[in-house]
Protein backbone atom coordinates (compact mmCIF):
# COMPACT_ATOMS: atom_id res chain seq x y z
CA UNK A 1 0.00 0.00 0.00
CA UNK A 2 1.29 3.52 -1.21
CA UNK A 3 1.57 6.12 1.55
CA UNK A 4 0.36 9.38 0.50
CA UNK A 5 -0.08 11.81 3.03
CA UNK A 6 -1.92 15.36 2.72
CA UNK A 7 -1.05 18.26 5.49
CA UNK A 8 -2.77 19.50 6.98
CA UNK A 9 -6.18 17.93 6.44
CA UNK A 10 -7.95 20.97 6.67
CA UNK A 11 -7.19 25.07 7.39
CA UNK A 12 -9.20 28.26 8.00
CA UNK A 13 -7.47 31.09 6.00
CA UNK A 14 -8.53 34.91 5.89
CA UNK A 15 -9.23 36.53 2.50
CA UNK A 16 -6.00 38.06 1.13
CA UNK A 17 -3.59 35.42 3.22
CA UNK A 18 -1.26 33.48 1.87
CA UNK A 19 -1.20 29.82 2.41
CA UNK A 20 0.84 26.37 1.57
CA UNK A 21 0.70 22.66 2.34
CA UNK A 22 2.13 19.55 1.82
CA UNK A 23 1.90 16.19 -0.18
CA UNK A 24 4.34 13.38 1.01
CA UNK A 25 4.55 10.41 -1.26
CA UNK A 26 7.06 7.72 -1.57
CA UNK A 27 10.32 8.77 -3.36
CA UNK A 28 10.49 5.09 -5.20
CA UNK A 29 9.44 4.09 -8.56
CA UNK A 30 8.26 7.71 -9.30
CA UNK A 31 6.57 8.76 -12.61
CA UNK A 32 4.56 11.50 -12.06
CA UNK A 33 2.92 13.92 -9.32
CA UNK A 34 -0.80 15.37 -9.77
CA UNK A 35 -2.63 18.22 -8.04
CA UNK A 36 -6.19 18.12 -8.38
CA UNK A 37 -8.69 20.75 -6.94
CA UNK A 38 -12.08 19.72 -5.95
CA UNK A 39 -15.20 21.73 -4.71
CA UNK A 40 -18.02 20.93 -3.09
CA UNK A 41 -20.29 19.13 -5.15
CA UNK A 42 -17.98 19.17 -8.60
CA UNK A 43 -15.81 16.32 -9.50
CA UNK A 44 -12.06 17.09 -8.98
CA UNK A 45 -10.08 19.41 -11.59
CA UNK A 46 -6.62 19.10 -12.33
CA UNK A 47 -4.15 21.81 -11.65
CA UNK A 48 -0.79 20.73 -12.54
CA UNK A 49 1.20 17.35 -13.15
CA UNK A 50 4.76 17.65 -12.29
CA UNK A 51 7.29 14.58 -13.02
CA UNK A 52 11.11 16.22 -13.09
CA UNK A 53 12.13 16.53 -9.68
CA UNK A 54 12.72 20.57 -9.11
CA UNK A 55 9.46 20.90 -11.24
CA UNK A 56 7.87 24.47 -10.47
CA UNK A 57 4.22 25.22 -12.30
CA UNK A 58 2.08 27.88 -11.46
CA UNK A 59 -1.21 29.18 -12.82
CA UNK A 60 -2.46 32.55 -11.98
CA UNK A 61 -2.38 32.76 -8.04
CA UNK A 62 -1.76 28.90 -7.90
CA UNK A 63 1.93 27.57 -7.46
CA UNK A 64 3.83 23.98 -7.14
CA UNK A 65 7.23 22.88 -6.34
CA UNK A 66 8.18 18.99 -6.67
CA UNK A 67 11.06 17.41 -4.73
CA UNK A 68 11.06 13.97 -6.05
CA UNK A 69 14.01 12.83 -3.74
CA UNK A 70 12.86 13.28 -0.63
CA UNK A 71 9.45 12.71 -1.64
CA UNK A 72 7.45 15.64 -1.17
CA UNK A 73 5.20 19.19 -3.24
CA UNK A 74 4.19 21.80 -1.49
CA UNK A 75 1.34 24.13 -3.18
CA UNK A 76 0.94 27.49 -2.69
CA UNK A 77 -1.75 29.58 -2.86
CA UNK A 78 -1.06 33.38 -3.18
CA UNK A 79 -3.76 35.95 -1.56
CA UNK A 80 -6.61 33.60 -0.71
CA UNK A 81 -10.19 34.21 -2.02
CA UNK A 82 -12.93 32.75 -1.19
CA UNK A 83 -13.21 31.33 -4.29
CA UNK A 84 -9.97 28.97 -3.26
CA UNK A 85 -12.21 27.24 -0.91
CA UNK A 86 -12.42 23.60 -2.28
CA UNK A 87 -10.12 20.99 -1.32
CA UNK A 88 -6.94 20.04 -2.64
CA UNK A 89 -5.88 16.72 -4.05
CA UNK A 90 -2.60 15.21 -4.97
CA UNK A 91 -1.87 11.99 -6.53
CA UNK A 92 1.20 9.64 -6.58
CA UNK A 93 1.62 8.60 -10.31
CA UNK A 94 3.63 5.13 -10.20
CA UNK A 95 4.13 2.83 -13.22
CA UNK A 96 0.86 1.32 -13.78
CA UNK A 97 -0.74 3.06 -10.49
CA UNK A 98 -2.14 6.29 -8.96
CA UNK A 99 -3.08 6.97 -5.72
CA UNK A 100 -4.33 9.92 -4.21
CA UNK A 101 -4.17 11.43 -0.94
CA UNK A 102 -6.78 12.05 1.21
CA UNK A 103 -6.60 15.90 0.61
CA UNK A 104 -6.55 19.27 1.99
CA UNK A 105 -9.87 21.19 2.82
CA UNK A 106 -9.36 24.58 2.44
CA UNK A 107 -11.82 27.55 3.35
CA UNK A 108 -10.99 31.05 2.72
CA UNK A 109 -13.07 33.13 5.24
CA UNK A 110 -14.04 37.36 3.09
CA UNK B 1 -15.71 16.92 -26.66
CA UNK B 2 -17.92 16.53 -23.94
CA UNK B 3 -16.08 15.44 -21.52
CA UNK B 4 -16.39 12.12 -19.71
CA UNK B 5 -19.84 11.20 -19.45
CA UNK B 6 -21.67 9.05 -16.27
CA UNK B 7 -24.90 7.58 -16.20
CA UNK B 8 -26.91 7.34 -13.87
CA UNK B 9 -26.53 10.56 -12.17
CA UNK B 10 -28.44 9.50 -9.51
CA UNK B 11 -29.38 5.76 -8.23
CA UNK B 12 -31.38 4.47 -5.22
CA UNK B 13 -31.70 0.84 -4.72
CA UNK B 14 -32.89 -1.71 -2.63
CA UNK B 15 -30.34 -3.60 -0.73
CA UNK B 16 -29.64 -6.81 -2.91
CA UNK B 17 -30.73 -5.45 -6.23
CA UNK B 18 -28.36 -5.56 -8.87
CA UNK B 19 -26.55 -2.10 -10.03
CA UNK B 20 -24.79 -0.87 -13.24
CA UNK B 21 -23.27 2.08 -13.27
CA UNK B 22 -21.93 3.45 -16.75
CA UNK B 23 -19.07 5.73 -18.09
CA UNK B 24 -17.80 7.09 -21.49
CA UNK B 25 -13.81 8.90 -21.15
CA UNK B 26 -13.11 11.14 -23.99
CA UNK B 27 -12.22 9.85 -27.16
CA UNK B 28 -8.37 9.09 -27.89
CA UNK B 29 -8.12 8.70 -24.06
CA UNK B 30 -6.75 5.13 -23.43
CA UNK B 31 -6.89 4.77 -19.36
CA UNK B 32 -9.93 4.68 -17.29
CA UNK B 33 -10.60 4.87 -14.08
CA UNK B 34 -13.26 3.77 -11.81
CA UNK B 35 -13.18 5.48 -7.73
CA UNK B 36 -15.18 5.39 -5.01
CA UNK B 37 -15.95 8.74 -2.70
CA UNK B 38 -16.88 7.82 0.62
CA UNK B 39 -16.69 10.62 3.94
CA UNK B 40 -14.25 7.74 5.78
CA UNK B 41 -11.88 7.12 3.19
CA UNK B 42 -11.73 10.29 0.55
CA UNK B 43 -11.34 9.03 -2.82
CA UNK B 44 -10.35 5.57 -3.63
CA UNK B 45 -9.66 3.92 -6.66
CA UNK B 46 -11.46 0.94 -7.38
CA UNK B 47 -9.75 -0.35 -10.51
CA UNK B 48 -7.36 0.58 -13.75
CA UNK B 49 -8.19 -0.30 -17.15
CA UNK B 50 -5.25 0.90 -20.22
CA UNK B 51 -6.21 -0.24 -23.35
CA UNK B 52 -9.44 -1.85 -22.11
CA UNK B 53 -7.64 -4.16 -20.07
CA UNK B 54 -7.76 -3.84 -16.30
CA UNK B 55 -4.63 -3.08 -15.09
CA UNK B 56 -5.07 -2.74 -11.26
CA UNK B 57 -8.10 -4.06 -9.44
CA UNK B 58 -6.76 -4.00 -5.87
CA UNK B 59 -8.98 -1.85 -4.72
CA UNK B 60 -12.29 -3.63 -5.70
CA UNK B 61 -13.88 -4.24 -2.51
CA UNK B 62 -15.10 -7.57 -3.33
CA UNK B 63 -16.55 -10.24 -5.04
CA UNK B 64 -19.69 -7.91 -5.79
CA UNK B 65 -18.12 -5.69 -7.30
CA UNK B 66 -17.07 -6.19 -11.16
CA UNK B 67 -16.02 -3.75 -13.64
CA UNK B 68 -15.79 -4.28 -18.00
CA UNK B 69 -14.48 -2.12 -20.77
CA UNK B 70 -15.67 -3.89 -23.47
CA UNK B 71 -14.40 -0.99 -26.21
CA UNK B 72 -12.79 1.85 -26.12
CA UNK B 73 -15.48 4.42 -25.81
CA UNK B 74 -17.64 2.32 -22.83
CA UNK B 75 -17.33 0.99 -19.49
CA UNK B 76 -19.44 -0.45 -16.72
CA UNK B 77 -19.06 -1.00 -12.89
CA UNK B 78 -21.34 -3.46 -11.60
CA UNK B 79 -22.77 -3.79 -7.89
CA UNK B 80 -24.53 -7.44 -7.34
CA UNK B 81 -25.78 -7.83 -5.29
CA UNK B 82 -25.71 -4.30 -3.12
CA UNK B 83 -25.74 -3.53 0.07
CA UNK B 84 -26.37 -0.42 2.10
CA UNK B 85 -22.56 0.46 3.35
CA UNK B 86 -21.82 0.34 -0.86
CA UNK B 87 -23.89 4.29 -0.92
CA UNK B 88 -21.49 6.60 -1.75
CA UNK B 89 -20.54 8.89 -4.85
CA UNK B 90 -18.65 6.52 -8.14
CA UNK B 91 -16.76 8.36 -10.13
CA UNK B 92 -15.27 7.59 -13.82
CA UNK B 93 -12.11 9.24 -15.20
CA UNK B 94 -9.90 8.90 -17.93
CA UNK B 95 -6.98 9.92 -19.37
CA UNK B 96 -4.54 10.08 -22.49
CA UNK B 97 -2.38 7.47 -21.94
CA UNK B 98 -1.35 6.07 -18.03
CA UNK B 99 -1.55 7.63 -14.72
CA UNK B 100 1.34 10.13 -15.83
CA UNK B 101 -0.90 12.48 -17.38
CA UNK B 102 -3.88 14.27 -15.34
CA UNK B 103 -6.97 12.99 -15.30
CA UNK B 104 -10.43 14.18 -16.77
CA UNK B 105 -13.12 13.37 -13.94
CA UNK B 106 -16.94 12.60 -14.98
CA UNK B 107 -19.91 14.17 -12.76
CA UNK B 108 -20.06 10.78 -10.85
CA UNK B 109 -22.94 8.62 -9.73
CA UNK B 110 -24.41 9.31 -6.20
CA UNK B 111 -25.50 5.42 -5.03
CA UNK B 112 -27.97 4.98 -2.07
CA UNK B 113 -28.77 1.33 -0.79
CA UNK B 114 -31.30 1.34 1.37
Amino acid sequence: ILNVEQSPQSLHVQEGDSTNFTCSFPSSNFYALHWYRWETAKSPEALFVMTLNGDEKKKGRISATLNTKEGYSYLYIKGSQPEDSATYLCAFGGYQKVTFGTGTKLQVIP
Amino acid sequence: DAGVIQSPRHEVTEMGQEVTLRCKPISGHNSLFWYRQTMMRGLELLIYFNNNVPIDDSGMPEDRFSAKMPNASFSTLKIQPSEPRDSAVYFCASSFRDPTYEQYFGPGTRLTVT
